[in-house]
């Protein structure tokens, strides 16, 4: 079976902090794929970015930077100088290639930027 | 981000009335889901189908039923809402390549009331 934790639940800073979020997964599988998606306070779910579990590269965007550890089982989100905008709820979730059509998310943690 | 949408945004009925969600896609993707979202439980699979025609359960697929008679449309219907049906709707579409999972493109989701 697959599982997400995300064991923050809620994460306050003050603007230009950095913040990392974290994401552990549990899977069997050895092909699978990791996601992360933010959910803004007007509800839409807006899709941040996708792993493969062969890519242990880690990835920049801009403010934003993702770490994937296979050892650890971690894919963990961080924010650097963080911005008011970037307040929402940031979910992970997984799908195996080998499993059901079904996309396994954590709960998601809250993250609130104050300014 | 794949063009989604969703009708009604919200609609607020009575108990043991049918309500029909309709999603809307023009990416041409083969898989469309449709997810609920609640408190304390996040995003959880009601449905999902593979093509046209073709349809599976999810993991909370009681009291709901789903059709999809062209590519673009995939419409869930509570065939008798209950207040336990009170939640935000979620649809999503994603197309697999080569084999590979695809990526799930959410849409804006419906606020769906059962008084």
């Amino acid at each position: 079976a697959q599982k997400v934790t995300q064991a923050q639940t809620e994460i306050s800073v003050v603007e230009k902090e950095d913040v990392t979020l974290d994401c552990v997964y549990e899977t069997r599988d050895t092909t699978y794929y990791l996601f992360w998606y933010k959910q803004p306070p007007s509800g839409e779910l807006v899709f941040l970015i996708r792993r493969n579990s062969f890519d242990e590269q880690n990835e920049i965007s801009g403010r934003y930077s993702w770490n994937f550890q296979k050892s650890t089982s971690s894919f963990n989100f961080t924010i650097t100088a963080s911005q008011v905008v970037d307040s929402a709820v940031y979910f992970c979730a997984l799908i195996t290639q080998g499993g059901s059509e079904k996309l396994v998310f954590g709960k998601g943690t809250k993250l609130t930027v104050n300014p | 981000d794949a063009g989604i949408t969703q009708s009604p945004r919200h609609k607020v009925t009575e108990t043991g009335t049918p309500v029909t969600l309709r999603c809307h896609q023009t990416e041409n993707h083969r898989y469309m889901y449709w997810y609920r979202q609640d408190p304390g439980h996040g995003l959880r699979l009601i449905h999902y189908s593979y093509g046209v025609k073709d349809t599976d359960k999810g993991e909370v697929s009681d009291g709901y039923s789903v059709s999809r008679s062209k590519t673009e449309d995939f419409l869930l219907t509570l065939e008798s809402a209950t207040s336990s049906q009170t939640s935000v709707y979620f649809c999503a579409t994603g197309d697999s390549g080569q084999g590979v999972r695809e990526t799930q493109y959410f849409g804006p989701g419906t606020r769906l009331l059962v008084l």
